[in-house]
């Protein structure tokens, strides 16, 4: 079975830039991953934010993007809000199903 | 307006079994891709499996195949999960999930039902 790695957590002050990556266990993460970016605040069900590599959602704001990066994918928020302080979960196409990373708790300070 | 409800959790037994629901509206249910998450209590997000909008495909992640099982009623615009020989490790929130564009999934969630797996 496929594992997919994040970040456990990461620190980012308000108005910075920052970048959560998404590994997986068998290699690069390739276009045919076809990842998918995730935002869960506490108590909330998840929403999503990005999906197949970059194309956002008509409900995701313009600072989140998508991309590929150093054989990974990556979620870069620019211009961070306090009100993105959250978990941020990555999704993977293995070929046979889907696999979640574990996770990116993101905190602005 | 997508709408997606769960219903269905509670408290079940160790071994026991268990059927989830969830009432989609607000989108054409049998042309959308659906799909099952789950969350453990304190946990990051366990993709379950999905299933294709004629229901003829269904996908699951390798751990849980042959104990759970997707399904869905287009007629009736519902989805379902039937969990069995449940154990503790399957205590969780269980989200059902719409997909949307292509290789969108689970672009559209529910609240999720909490289901409780103890003696």
């Amino acid at each position: 079975q496929t594992v997919v790695t994040q970040e456990p957590s990461l620190t980012v002050s308000p108005g910075g830039t920052v970048t959560l990556t998404c590994a997986s266990s068998t290699g690069t993460v390739t276009s045919g991953h076809h990842p998918n970016w995730f935002q869960q605040k506490p108590g909330q069900a998840p929403s999503s934010l990005i999906y197949d590599i970059y194309i956002k959602h008509s409900w995701t704001p313009v600072h989140f993007s998508g991309s590929l990066l150093g054989g990974k994918a990556a979620l870069t928020l620019s211009g961070v809000q306090p009100d993105d302080e959250a978990e941020y979960y990555c999704l993977l196409h293995n070929g046979a199903g889907w696999v979640f990373g574990g996770g990116t708790k993101l905190t602005v300070l | 307006e997508v709408h997606l409800v769960e219903s269905g959790g509670g408290l079940v037994q160790p071994g026991g079994s268990l059927r989830l629901s969830c009432a989609a509206s607000g989108f054409t249910f049998s042309r959308s891709w659906m799909s099952w998450i789950r969350q453990a209590p304190g946990k990051g997000l366990e993709w379950v499996g999905n299933i294709s909008p004629d229901g003829s495909g269904t996908y699951y992640v390798d751990s849980l195949r042959g104990r759970f099982t997707i399904s869905r009623d287009n007629a009736r615009n519902s989805l379902s999960l039937d969990m069995g020989r449940l154990t503790v490790e399957d205590t969780a929130t269980y989200y059902c999930a719409r997909g949307g564009a292509d290789f969108a999934e689970s672009a559209y969630w529910g609240r999720g039902t909490a289901v409780t797996v103890s003696s």
